[in-house]
């Protein structure tokens, strides 16, 4: 049972335009989304994140947009690099055990980006 | 220099000969865990633990032991390797945080490749 679904696989943009990524949810549990990026070869590092009461945040060229009611999120980048062009895993974060946050990764979407 | 780092990056075994992936972190983090990535799966998390001889299940533990004698180190043990082991392991660290707060940042070392015949 996929709690995280990233339904595009692959995504091609040219460079400097929008790179707009999905992500959707089943879990109305989780309090933070969060996106990794991972290029070739290394492992994912942290993107941006958005708390469950915020609809949108943004930081430089990427943003991230959070609609609750359809349990969806997408993250904007703009414009679009080619250095921007790797693997984008959407997560979702959810508290157990009252400790710490436990996150569920989506199966990501490649991005290439054009020059 | 931060990091989190695994051993071996690449490795080819066969079916039943016991190996450990040795995962070490450098930020004093509580937090430490252990995923692996497959096509069409994402990142799925085999074990973690939240300090020192404290581990737990994650969603898929089948055939994984781990231990936490230290807190900078994390080991991935597969007893008796199986072809459907065969896939990217990521170990992450992070620290944790307290309630009402976000999830503390984790921190992925680059991957270990592993192939079992």
């Amino acid at each position: 049972d996929q709690q995280v679904k990233q339904n595009s696989p692959s995504l091609s943009v040219q460079e400097g335009r929008i790179s707009i990524l999905n992500c959707d949810y089943t879990n109305s549990m989780f309090d933070y989304f969060l996106w990794y990026k991972k290029y070739p070869a290394e492992g994912p590092t942290f993107l941006i994140s958005i708390s469950s009461i915020k609809d949108k945040n943004e930081d430089g060229r990427f943003t991230v947009f959070l609609n609750k009611s359809a349990k969806h999120l997408s993250l904007h980048i703009v414009p679009s690099q080619p250095g921007d062009s790797a693997v984008y895993f959407c997560a979702a974060s959810v508290r157990y055990g009252g400790a710490t946050n436990k996150l569920i990764f989506g199966t990501g979407t490649l991005l290439a980006v054009q020059p | 220099e931060a990091q989190v780092t695994q051993n071996p990056r690449y490795l080819i075994t066969v079916t039943g000969k016991k190996l450990t992936v040795t995962c070490s972190q450098n930020m004093n983090h509580e937090y430490m865990s252990w995923y692996r990535q497959d096509p069409g799966l994402g990142l799925r998390q085999i074990y973690y633990s939240m300090n020192v001889e404290v581990t737990d299940k994650g969603d898929v533990p089948e055939g994984y032991k781990v231990s936490r004698k230290e807190k900078r180190n994390f080991p991935l043990i597969l007893e008796s390797p199986s072809p459907n082991q065969t896939s990217l392991y990521f170990c992450a660290s992070s620290f944790i945080t307290k309630p009402g707060q976000g999830p503390g940042e984790l921190f992925f070392g680059e991957g270990s490749r592993l192939t079992v015949l």
